[in-house]
């Protein structure tokens, strides 16, 4: 696609449920990227994809976070058993090549846990 | 990892002013980014620019990796420029900054 998409672009979610957010990176792109931006804070790393290998997941806040990029396209990030603080942005970016390459952005997906 | 910072942390101006903003970064880099953050927030990049000076309109940017900052140079601002400005540097993953929270008045 001509950009970065991702969906669903607003969930609320009860305090203990799974989500799952979605990312479609721009066509050809290797590099894919997440990112939580908490309210009136710059976006921080979750974790980084090479194609379908999960090359750095050094930023995911716990063991209840979990991202896949299967077929090396799509990306799903999930969470589950949502807490309060999980409430931010998740934005996903892609870059062509390395992941020192420009990263492109998508709108954000924005979790409201209750 | 890597520190990035902004300055300032937020500015306020005329409609038709210049203005200059700031960010340091503690490490070398093989990646700079400036991003706009628009109302809806979208991150929309303005220049990718590990080094050297870069100029698109009313926007330029430069960055001197020897010194680690670099400068976003904004000219006769119009209130659509109003939104969040951040800075990205990397040597592996993309650090942001905390922003830089723009406010042009008509």
């Amino acid at each position: 696609g001509a950009g970065v998409s991702q969906s669903p672009r607003y969930k609320v979610a009860k305090r203990g449920q799974d989500v799952a957010l979605r990312c479609d990176p721009i066509s050809g792109h290797v590099s894919l990227f997440w990112y939580q931006q908490a309210l009136g804070q710059g976006p921080e790393f979750l974790t980084y994809f090479q194609n379908e290998a999960q090359l750095d997941k050094s930023g995911l806040p716990s063991d209840r976070f979990f991202a896949e990029r299967p077929e090396g396209s799509v990306s799903t990030l999930k969470i589950q058993r949502t807490q309060q603080e999980d409430s931010a942005v998740y934005l996903c970016a892609s870059s062509l090549g390395s992941a020192t390459g420009e990263l492109f952005f998508g709108e954000g997906s924005r979790l409201t846990v209750l | 990892g890597i520190q990035v910072e902004q300055s300032p942390p937020d500015l306020i101006l005329q409609e038709g002013a210049n203005s200059t903003l700031r960010c340091n970064f503690s490490d070398s880099v093989n990646n700079l980014q400036w991003f706009h953050q628009n109302p809806w927030g979208q991150l929309i990049n303005l220049f990718y620019i590990p080094s050297g000076t870069k100029q698109n309109g009313r926007l330029s940017a430069t960055t001197v990796a020897t010194e680690r900052y670099s400068l976003l140079y904004i000219s006769s601002s119009q209130t659509t420029d109003s939104g969040v400005y951040f800075c990205a540097a990397s040597a592996r993953q993309l650090t942001f900054g905390s922003g830089t929270q723009l406010t042009v008045l008509p």
